[in-house]
């Protein structure tokens, strides 16, 4: 089955810095590659996602970038703010069914 | 964002009670799932409905059994549960048939406590 890492677990910026988070997978069918945030005691929401015959993808302060030969894609957050401060998932996909990582925690600090 | 709605949003039960989750989605999706959230690990999924038919069941036990009568509702029939089944249950939905990788919409979850 497929395997799915991210790093880091924790991860802490000052208000104004970037963020980065990679997500390592193992299944080389995979073709979808979202990325989901979750404030604490709120729902999982998908806040941007990239398709195979995609390398980048950006929205806003939030990025995207997949490496499909590496089998990694990481979330990219600039100009980081103390809301921005969540849990966030990857969850590779090949078939619908999402494969989540374990989470990266972010914290903003002001 | 009230376009998946779960409920009750918290539910305390004895091991030997029976209860139900309920979901609805007002997205005019067609594929529903069942996830489960423990802490300090990643969301597990547990079943996957298409268009009102079961398509994955993760190897969950039977104490836990899913019922869709239609395309927006989604419920989990809980039967006999342990102490570990405690956790945050999450609903989501998603346009096609689940296979078609299209975004999850996730509602707000059912946090269960066995006792």
């Amino acid at each position: 089955g497929e395997n799915v890492e991210q790093h880091p677990s924790t991860l802490s910026v000052q208000e104004g810095d970037s963020a980065v988070i990679k997500c390592t997978y193992s299944d080389s069918a995979s073709n979808y590659f979202p990325w989901y945030k979750q404030e604490l005691g709120k729902r999982p929401q998908l806040i941007i996602d990239i398709r195979s015959n995609v390398g980048e993808k950006k929205d806003q302060r939030i990025a995207v970038t997949l490496n499909k030969t590496a089998k990694h894609f990481s979330l990219h957050i600039t100009e980081t703010q103390p809301e921005d401060s969540a849990v966030y998932f990857c969850a590779p996909s090949n078939t619908g069914k999402l494969i989540f990582g374990q989470g990266t925690t972010l914290q903003v600090k002001p | 964002e009230t376009g998946v709605t779960q409920t009750p949003r918290h539910l305390v039960m004895g091991m030997t009670n029976k209860k139900s989750l309920k979901c609805e989605q007002h997205l005019g999706h067609n594929a529903m799932y069942w996830y489960k959230q423990s802490a300090k690990k990643p969301l597990e999924l547990m079943f996957v409905y298409n268009f009102k038919e079961q398509t994955e069941n993760n190897s969950v036990p039977s104490r836990f059994s899913p019922e869709c009568p239609n395309s927006s509702h989604l419920f989990l029939h809980l039967h006999t549960l342990q102490p570990e089944d405690s956790a945050l249950y999450l609903c989501a939905s998603s346009q096609g048939r689940g296979q078609a990788n299209q975004p999850q919409h996730f509602g707000d979850g059912t946090r269960l406590s066995i006792l």
